[in-house]
């Protein structure tokens, strides 16, 4: 079945820092993905998408890139923030398979002044 | 052992029926969470629940009830259901309000 796998958390980063957070996935074809973001108190909201191989998506300032060679949709941002930390899912949906978001297990981000 | 598991995966139903979808986490959370997934695949939030009382009740109609019996337990009750029901329904827990959610792997509702 389709399965996301995203890099174990907590991730602390100082204000400006280079942020990646990596994300695999399997399955098979050709699956939208996507970033999600749950900022404290707060439910999930969309941080970006791809739909096709090499597309990137972009957001905000984050960026990530669908790598068909690799399987992997890694998540970038330059210079984070203070106001970035959250929890962040990586997700597929493979389509004609019941539209079904997969869910990575998500990844904390503390950014501290 | 899986940790939200919701049942069933798949429910397909006729206009006007009265269906529920059940959810149990096994991780010893606080907070359950319903989400629905919408054609645009944006995630909204409908209720959320913490030690069996709700916190969280976004615009909704009240066609839809959640239940919770117990904190292990979050059930979606939902009356007379409609066309614009048919949508994947993500239920989610955490430790608390501000901490990590973990998700069941959805159901999907088909009304028809």
């Amino acid at each position: 079945g389709n399965s996301v796998t995203q890099m174990e958390g907590p991730v602390t980063l100082s204000e400006e820092a280079f942020l990646t957070i990596n994300c695999t996935y399997t399955a098979t074809g050709y699956p939208s993905l996507f970033w999600y973001v749950q900022y404290p108190g707060e439910g999930l909201q969309l941080l970006l998408k791809a739909t096709k191989a090499d597309d990137k998506g972009s957001n905000k300032g984050f960026e990530a890139t669908y790598r068909k060679e690799t399987t992997s949709f890694h998540l970038e941002k330059g210079s984070v923030q203070v106001s970035d930390s959250a929890v962040y899912f990586c997700a597929l949906i493979k389509w004609n398979a019941g539209n079904m978001l997969t869910f990575g297990g998500g990844t904390r981000l503390m950014v501290k002044p | 052992d899986t940790a939200v598991s919701q049942t069933p995966k798949y429910l397909v139903t006729q206009m006007g029926n009265d269906k529920s979808i059940k959810c149990e986490q096994n991780l010893g959370h606080d907070t359950m969470y319903w989400y629905k997934q919408d054609s645009k695949k944006f995630l909204k939030i409908m209720f959320s629940y913490n030690n069996k009382e709700l916190i969280i009740n976004e615009t909704v109609p009240n066609r839809f009830s959640p239940k919770s019996p117990d904190k292990a337990h979050l059930n979606l009750h939902i009356n007379s259901l409609e066309l614009g029901d048919s949508a994947v329904y993500f239920c989610a827990s955490s430790q608390g309000v501000n901490e990590k959610l973990f998700f069941g792997s959805g159901t999907q509702l088909s009304v028809l």
